[in-house]
């Protein structure tokens, strides 16, 4: 079993939906969470940080972690067909640690 | 305009051969990274590095090789004992201490073996 998993989609929804991307982990020590977006034949850009948990909002992007469950989402809010690519969530333990990734949803909104 | 560069783009090669992939930051950071991403697979730690002059194998370091004599550059050298390194591969760079180790990552090199 891997240590970050995420369901590879693709997930394909209508321009302006609303959006749920998901990983679950199974490392408890796991305090801190990203999410990145992976347009095609690029390299991934930061989208959201978020520490332990609770939500964070960043304009239509909101990052929500629940530790309890080893759970955290990413909704995407008003989608947009530029919003079509890979997203992948990355997490780690003490300050400085290597980060583990989780393998990529391909989200595809279609206009 | 700071960031990660990587060169080339795309790059063939031929069985038996070396190749290197070049890695340039000039964002500061400490540490760096390379990162074999295959599709379906996510990304896959080969090396990294967080000091000048010193750096650590990843999950899959076998056929590949590292330097680091300058902090703002890390390059890559893929070697003919790599028997599938037909990839996607991505270098990044972080601040070290202090941080949760958020990545920032370059264009990436797409290697084709012929």
């Amino acid at each position: 079993q891997k240590e970050v998993e995420q369901d590879p989609g693709p997930l394909s929804v209508p321009e302006g939906a609303i959006v749920s991307l998901n990983c679950t982990y199974s490392n408890s020590a796991f305090q801190y969470f990203m999410w990145y977006r992976q347009y095609s034949r690029k390299g991934p850009e930061l989208l959201m940080y978020t520490y332990s948990s609770g939500n964070k909002e960043d304009g239509r992007f909101t990052a929500q972690v629940d530790k309890s469950s080893k759970y955290i989402s990413l909704f995407i809010r008003d989608s947009q067909p530029s919003d079509s690519a890979t997203y992948l969530c990355a997490m780690s333990g003490n300050a400085g640690n290597m980060l583990t990734f989780g393998g990529g949803t391909r989200l595809m909104v279609k206009p | 305009d700071g960031g990660i560069t990587q060169s080339p783009k795309y790059l063939f090669r031929k069985e038996g051969q070396n190749v290197t992939l070049s890695c340039e930051q000039n964002l500061n950071h400490d540490a760096m990274y390379w990162y074999r991403q295959d599709p379906g697979q996510g990304l896959r730690l080969i090396y990294y590095s967080q000091i000048v002059n010193d750096f650590q194998k990843g999950d899959i370091a076998e056929g590949y090789s590292v330097s680091r004599e300058k902090k703002e550059s890390f390059p890559l050298t893929v070697t003919s004992a790599q028997k599938n390194p037909t990839a996607f591969y991505l270098c990044a760079s972080s601040i070290v201490s202090g941080t949760a180790g958020e990545q920032f990552f370059g264009p990436g090199t797409r290697l084709t073996v012929l």
